[in-house]
């Protein structure tokens, strides 16, 4: 069965400082990687992917985020955090084949402090 | 470019009452469309999908239905509203997957915010 994990209900970080928003997953197959952010009462943004290739990808907004295969983890990054990204984001993954439902994490509260 | 709407964007709704969320797509065609649920400003539980006109597939038994009655138009309806379908609504779309390939990203709709009273 598809799942995915994210271990933290929410994050803290000060601006300025890097942040991580972590994310594991397990999938048959090749998986489709997504993650998304939504600001309150607002519908969730698509943030970036990985479908195939190289493990480091980029995004809106300045994030990234890699694919590790050995550790079936989807990790969100971001360099230096904005008080602007302070949101709810969700992981999502998807199998290769099989299926047309994406399986949601159950989200992760980042809270950039100024 | 494609875009999805949903409306209405926040609704009050007595218990017993019936409920209808439309949502629409533009600017493609065949696309898989989906209903979600967000309770609590969280998770999201799959309710319906649709890969085509008049195709429902329902993740959740409950109270609530889904119909395709044109190829860019998703409906979500009750009979009869229950407490416990107060919650945020969205809808999401996907391009069906192209020369044997599944689908990649699914973009979602602005949302409507429905209180059962």
């Amino acid at each position: 069965a598809q799942s995915v994990a994210q271990p933290e209900d929410q994050v803290n970080v000060a601006e300025g400082n890097p942040l991580t928003v972590k994310c594991t997953y397990s999938v048959s197959g090749n998986p489709y990687l997504f993650w998304y952010v939504q600001y309150p009462n607002r519908g969730l943004q698509f943030l970036l992917k990985y479908i195939t290739g190289d493990n480091l990808v980029k995004g809106s907004y300045g994030f990234e985020a890699e694919f590790n295969k050995s550790q079936t983890s989807f990790h969100l990054k971001k360099p230096s955090a904005l008080v602007s990204d302070s949101a709810l984001y969700f992981c999502a993954v998807r199998a290769f084949s099989g299926t047309y439902k994406y399986i949601f994490g159950t989200g992760t509260r980042l809270k950039v402090l100024a | 470019s494609q875009t999805i709407h949903q409306w209405p964007a926040t609704l009050v709704q007595p218990v017993g009452s019936p409920l209808s969320l439309e949502c629409t797509v533009e600017g493609t065609s065949n696309p898989n469309l989906y209903w979600y649920r967000q309770a609590a400003g969280r998770g999201l539980q799959l309710l319906f999908y649709s890969v085509g006109i008049g195709q429902i597939s329902s993740e959740v038994p409950q109270n609530l239905s889904a119909s395709r009655p044109q190829d860019r138009q998703f409906i979500l309806s009750s009979k009869k509203l229950l407490l416990s379908d107060s919650g945020f609504y969205l809808c999401a779309w996907s391009n069906p997957g192209v020369a044997g390939l599944p689908q990649e990203t699914q973009y979602f709709g602005p949302g409507t915010r429905l209180l059962v009273l």
